[in-house]
């Protein structure tokens, strides 16, 4: 299994409150996502890195933030917790990003419940 | 992205051969197929790909037809830890620098395996 760990595994938080989830990696892949599952929409993606410092937009990425100060960890911040934000999150990681063949490593998952 | 259409559903007894269909009519020549599947509560984990031909691995083969317009994965002993939903996806090898290499998932098809 790919060195993927995500923390915390589970959250319980209150509207309106910032929420840091990290992904943490140890096979030094240059690009990194995250992704949202939810009931109905399958997973879809927040924001993805393409190396240290440089991070790109999903296809939701509203109210969300993220930051890649390290090769091995990419954090997502919610700065305001909403309700809408209850999810299971999943960090992948993948050597190419998509040029050519490659595939993309997925982790735990952090299960986050917004009261 | 072409998109795929998979059954929603498939059952499959124990130590038989699961297979489990994918129709990608609109693929085009320079997308790859992909299989993953996502065991409940966990992340999603990569199962083979290909391009055009058949290809085998450890996990699963992949039969893909000769105008590419469908493919079929193959667990050849399905065990009941094969249980999950497996998810057939296309994407494109971009060699771009727009890319994201995010994979869309669909709905994929939940296999039960039964004793």
């Amino acid at each position: 299994d790919a060195g993927i760990t995500q923390s915390p595994r589970h959250k319980v938080t209150e509207t309106g409150t910032p929420v840091t989830l990290r992904c943490h990696q140890t096979e030094n892949h240059r690009y990194m996502y995250w992704y949202r599952q939810d009931p109905g929409h399958g997973l879809r993606l927040i924001h993805y890195s393409y190396g240290v410092k440089d991070t790109d937009k999903g296809e939701v990425s509203d109210g969300y933030s993220v930051s890649r100060s390290k090769t091995e960890d990419f954090l997502l911040t919610l700065e305001s917790a909403t309700s809408s934000q209850t999810s299971v999150y999943f960090c992948a990681i993948s050597e190419s990003g998509g040029r050519g063949q490659e595939t993309q490593y997925f982790g735990p998952g952090t299960r986050l419940l917004v009261l | 992205d072409a998109k795929t259409t998979q059954p929603t559903s498939m059952d499959c007894a124990e130590g038989r051969a699961a297979n489990l269909p994918c129709n990608h009519s609109t693929i085009s020549g320079n997308e790859y197929v992909y299989w993953y599947r996502q065991i409940h509560s966990q992340g999603p984990q990569y199962i083979i790909h290909g391009l055009k031909n058949n290809e085998t691995n450890e996990m699963a083969s992949l039969i893909i037809t000769e105008d590419r317009k469908s493919s079929t994965l193959i667990l050849p002993h399905a065990t009941l830890r094969d249980t999950a939903v497996y998810y057939c996806i296309v994407r494109v090898a971009n060699k771009g620098s727009s890319n994201t290499g995010k994979l869309i998932f669909g709905q994929g098809t939940t296999l039960q395996v039964k004793p």
